[in-house]
């Protein structure tokens, strides 16, 4: 089956615009994080939400980052007034949620640059 | 918080070769241990994890060991294959997968062919 997919995969802005990232999970995976990763480095968690509402957004870095997943499936990272140091690949996952360890998937990712 | 270490940054070895990686978190309440590999321009893949009521795991030509005392585990790859040179991180989750992943900065593994 279909893997996670994010959109768009690439996208270049300019400091202080805002830009919507948006991430579609795995079917019927009712958990879905979000992490970013800088060049040489390895994921940092951002947000997890389990179906609509956001477990653990301990990870946002301020209150430019916000993130919501409405219907408990797709989900979009908002950054309002972004920075040079916003430039990153934000990666979405997803897991089966439920009790138990459950895999967490990643998608491609998403690579932004902030000019 | 948690706090995940690998080592080294870099490794190359010729193919046929075993290959270890290593890494030690800081939390003992971590109970969830993954890895992934990344090639580039694509987004991290599980390929082993291990949970902390085992030692350790295999599959294929992949192992995972996991030492909770000392607060380490280890990816052991034998008879590596240039298709196996790729970034690779360990992760570590104090609750369990539903929850979030703590990485390691990775280690770029090149096999030689």
């Amino acid at each position: 089956g279909a893997g996670v997919s994010q959109t768009p995969s690439n996208k270049v802005t300019e400091k202080g615009k805002y830009v919507e990232l948006r991430c579609d999970p795995i079917s019927g995976h009712t958990a879905l994080y979000w992490y970013r990763q800088s060049l040489g480095q390895g994921p940092e968690f951002l947000i997890y939400f389990q179906g609509t509402g956001a477990a653990d957004d301990s990870g946002l870095p301020n209150d430019r980052f916000f993130a919501v997943r409405p219907e408990g499936s797709v989900s979009t990272l908002k950054i309002q007034r972004t920075e040079r140091g916003d430039s990153a690949v934000y990666l979405c996952a997803s897991s089966r949620g439920g009790t138990g360890y459950n895999e967490q998937f990643f998608g491609p990712g998403t690579r932004l640059t902030v000019l | 918080g948690e706090n995940v270490e690998q080592h080294p940054s870099t490794l190359s070895v010729q193919e046929g070769d075993s290959a270890v990686i290593k890494c030690t978190y800081s939390d003992s309440a971590s109970n969830y241990f993954p890895w992934y590999k990344q090639e580039l321009g694509k987004g991290p893949q599980l390929i082993i994890d291990i949970r902390s009521n085992v030692g350790e795991k295999k599959d294929q030509r992949i192992a995972v060991t996991l030492n909770k005392t000392a607060k380490h585990f280890s990816l052991h790859i034998t008879e590596t294959q240039p298709e196996d040179s790729a970034v690779y991180f360990c992760a570590a989750s104090p609750t369990g997968a539903n929850s979030k992943l703590t990485f390691g900065k990775g280690i770029t593994l090149s096999v030689r062919p």
